[in-house]
């Protein structure tokens, strides 16, 4: 069975830096490319960062280009987003998911509020 | 990159059949068969229910149906159910491996 794990969420200042991580199992995980979705209180979903097999190709949504970075361990089945100068807009669920051409595999999402 | 445009919400009574209409542009929905569309339930992590704009993944009643023409895509859900409640995501694949969220519908069975 696929299990995707996040864990890391919690309560950040504005400016301040977060890591997210999300444990895989049920499957080969160096053979598939992953992505974090967040989704904002109240509102959509919106896709935030995808990361190739070995992690050579890494693209970002705009609004987080150079404040976040999302990584992975196959060794350890694991993939991560460190984030920093987070902001309110930054507040919400991060979901880890398993990209093919679509998200077939969701975590249940880890929480994060940017807040003083 | 916008979000693609869903109507806010949808209704129909138990056994009816409602569409959830997925608007784009010509750089997304109307290039790429790459739409798929996620249903989640308060409190829940999103789920896959159509991929590929017609293909639905094992396990998904075949009362879950999708299309496209041009620039819009569309999930129809047939003999509507009470677990059918909830909000429904489009998702596009705008090239690069970069993707695009619907605004999301919000389904209420009357």
């Amino acid at each position: 069975e696929v299990q995707l794990v996040e864990s890391g969420g919690g309560l950040v200042q504005p400016g301040g830096s977060l890591r997210l991580s999300c444990t895989a199992s049920g499957f080969t995980f160096g053979h598939y490319w992953m992505s974090w979705v967040r989704q904002a209180p109240g509102k959509g979903l919106e896709w935030v960062a995808n990361i190739d097999q070995d992690g050579g190709g890494i693209q970002y949504v705009d609004s987080v280009k150079g404040r976040f970075t999302i990584s992975r361990d196959n060794a350890k089945n694991s993939l991560h987003l460190q984030m920093s100068g987070l902001t309110d807009e930054d507040t919400g669920i991060y979901y880890c998911a398993r990209l093919l051409v679509y998200f077939d595999y969701w975590g249940q999402g880890a929480v994060v509020t940017v807040s003083s | 990159q916008s979000a693609l445009t869903q109507p806010a919400s949808v209704s129909g009574s138990p056994g009816q059949s409602i569409t959830i209409s997925c608007t784009g542009t010509s750089n997304d929905v109307g290039t790429y068969n790459l739409v798929s569309w996620y249903r989640q339930h308060p409190g829940k992590a999103p789920k896959l229910m159509i991929y590929e704009v017609t293909k639905r993944p094992s396990g998904v009643s075949d009362r879950f149906s999708g299309s496209k023409s041009g620039n819009t895509a569309s999930l129809t859900i047939s003999g509507l159910q009470a677990e059918d409640e909830a909000d429904y995501y489009c998702c596009s694949h705008v090239g690069s491996t970069i993707y695009v969220f619907g605004t999301g519908t919000t389904v209420t069975v009357l």
